[in-house]
């Protein structure tokens, strides 16, 4: 089985402010990492993923996130936020391999990141 | 590009009334999945499928049936709605391999009244 829990429901910021949205994970098995984005009205997008090699991976509009294995996290950071990154942000795990289970995608319950000028 | 296409996009229905969800993707995905979205609970998955011909239930599966008869279309069915299944309802698609995406629909706003 695996979980995901991202521990902030709410993260407000002022533009140009950095932001960290925390995201924690359970799972059995070695897994692979996501973030989606969900503007207002629409429907959910990939930002970045992690699969393996590098543990920092970078989206193109600024966001990082880095993969901890020992801690079992996949926070997202950006060093300075526009309006526009104003959504919700939801943190995600698949499994790596089969193993006679399937690859079903589990979320988080998603952090809604307001940027305030 | 299509991708993942929901229909309808908006609909009001009355308790006790049936009705069909359409989710269709031209990817070739083997894995489709239908979630519903509400307020502080994030994404709950309501029914998925990992091949043509076969379904599953998710966390929420109660008061839903799905089927997927072609590969490209899952199908979400209320069979008598209620006011708890007032909701935003998505559907993804995804490839048969754990490091890969899903890829989202636009959603379907539905309201019981």
């Amino acid at each position: 089985a695996q979980s995901v829990t991202q521990l902030d429901s709410q993260v407000p910021v002022f533009e140009e402010a950095p932001v960290e949205l925390r995201c924690n994970y359970s799972s059995s098995v070695s897994v692979y990492l996501f973030w989606y984005v969900q503007y207002p009205n629409q429907g959910l997008q990939l930002l970045l993923k992690y699969l393996s090699g590098s543990t920092l991976v970078e989206s193109i509009n600024g966001f990082e996130a880095e993969f901890n294995k020992s801690q079992t996290s996949f926070h997202l950071r950006k060093p300075s936020v526009h309006i526009s990154d104003t959504a919700e942000y939801f943190c995600a795990v698949r499994r790596s391999y089969s193993g006679g289970s399937n690859y079903k995608l589990t979320f988080g319950k998603g952090t809604l990141l307001t940027v305030n000028p | 590009n299509a991708g993942v296409t929901q229909t309808p996009k908006f609909r009001v229905l009355k308790t006790g009334q049936s009705m069909t969800l359409l989710c269709a993707q031209d990817m070739n995905h083997e894995y489709m999945y239908w979630y519903r979205q509400d307020p502080g609970m994030g994404l709950r998955l309501i029914h998925y499928s990992v091949g043509e011909g076969t379904t599953a239930k998710g966390e929420v599966p109660d008061g839903y049936n799905v089927s997927r008869l072609k590969k490209q279309n899952f199908l979400l069915g209320l069979e008598s709605a209620a006011p708890s299944q007032t909701s935003v309802y998505f559907c993804a698609s995804g490839l048969d391999r754990g490091n890969t995406e899903a890829f989202f629909g636009q959603g379907t706003r539905l309201t019981v009244v």
